[in-house]
């Protein structure tokens, strides 16, 4: 079956702008989490969507948001970029929200911002 | 958030088994360890996971002691394309199942 699909994989935006990125998870799959990842933090939870509703939230300011729809699908919102948001941008999916449950990640999306 | 200690590094020989330790000594009955490895600018790749009893698939196997404090990812014959980062988690219910990285150990095989 198809695995996690995140779009789009690369993305250059500036400063002060706003940028959507989408996640179409393995079909069945109804959690979505999000992680940033950069060389200084390592992989660092965003967010976890299950069910269209938010489950969890990491340490992030309010500039990160996200939704998921009804077929699971699920996109994040980050307004007025800064330098910093420069990053891998990892999404996962799970069947379910447990401990036996695995998770599939996608190969991301690179955002640099400049 | 990640309650799991991993070495930061190890070489291993191609061919040679590679032998992961990890330390989750905090570790709940109910809650499994998984393990994950990210190559170089993807995405992490899940390898397995195990709650007790050992468990094997085609790409690794996992030894959890009888305690449950720790356990050991085994990769029975490292190949090249095996040189990752390895990550051991818990997915803990006080942590509401989320899985959190720690910096894992940069495994690198060695011809």
């Amino acid at each position: 079956k198809a695995g996690v699909t995140q779009t789009p994989r690369y993305l250059i935006k500036t400063r002060g702008q706003q940028v959507t990125l989408s996640c179409s998870p393995i079909s069945g799959h109804r959690s979505v989490s999000w992680y940033q990842q950069t060389p200084g933090q390592g992989l660092q939870f965003l967010f976890e969507y299950f069910s269209e509703t938010q489950r969890n939230k990491g340490n992030f300011p309010g500039r990160f948001s996200g939704r998921q729809f009804s077929n699971s699908r699920s996109e994040m919102n980050v307004s007025t970029l800064e330098l910093g948001d420069s990053a891998l941008y990892l999404c996962a999916s799970s069947l379910a929200r447990w401990t036996n449950t695995e998770a599939f990640f996608g190969q991301g999306t690179r955002l640099t911002v400049v | 958030d990640a309650k799991t200690t991993q070495p930061p590094s190890m070489d291993c020989a191609e061919g040679r088994a590679a032998n992961l330790p990890c330390n989750h000594s905090t570790i709940s009955g109910n809650e499994y360890v998984y393990w994950y490895r990210q190559i170089h600018s993807q995405g992490p790749q899940y390898i397995i996971h195990g709650l007790k009893n050992n468990e094997t698939n085609e790409m690794a196997s996992l030894i959890i002691t009888e305690d449950r404090k720790s356990s050991t990812l085994i990769l029975p014959h490292a190949t090249l394309r095996d040189t990752a980062v390895y990550y051991c988690i818990v997915r803990e219910r006080s942590n509401d199942y989320k899985l959190s990285f720690g910096a894992g150990t940069t495994v690198t095989v060695r011809a």
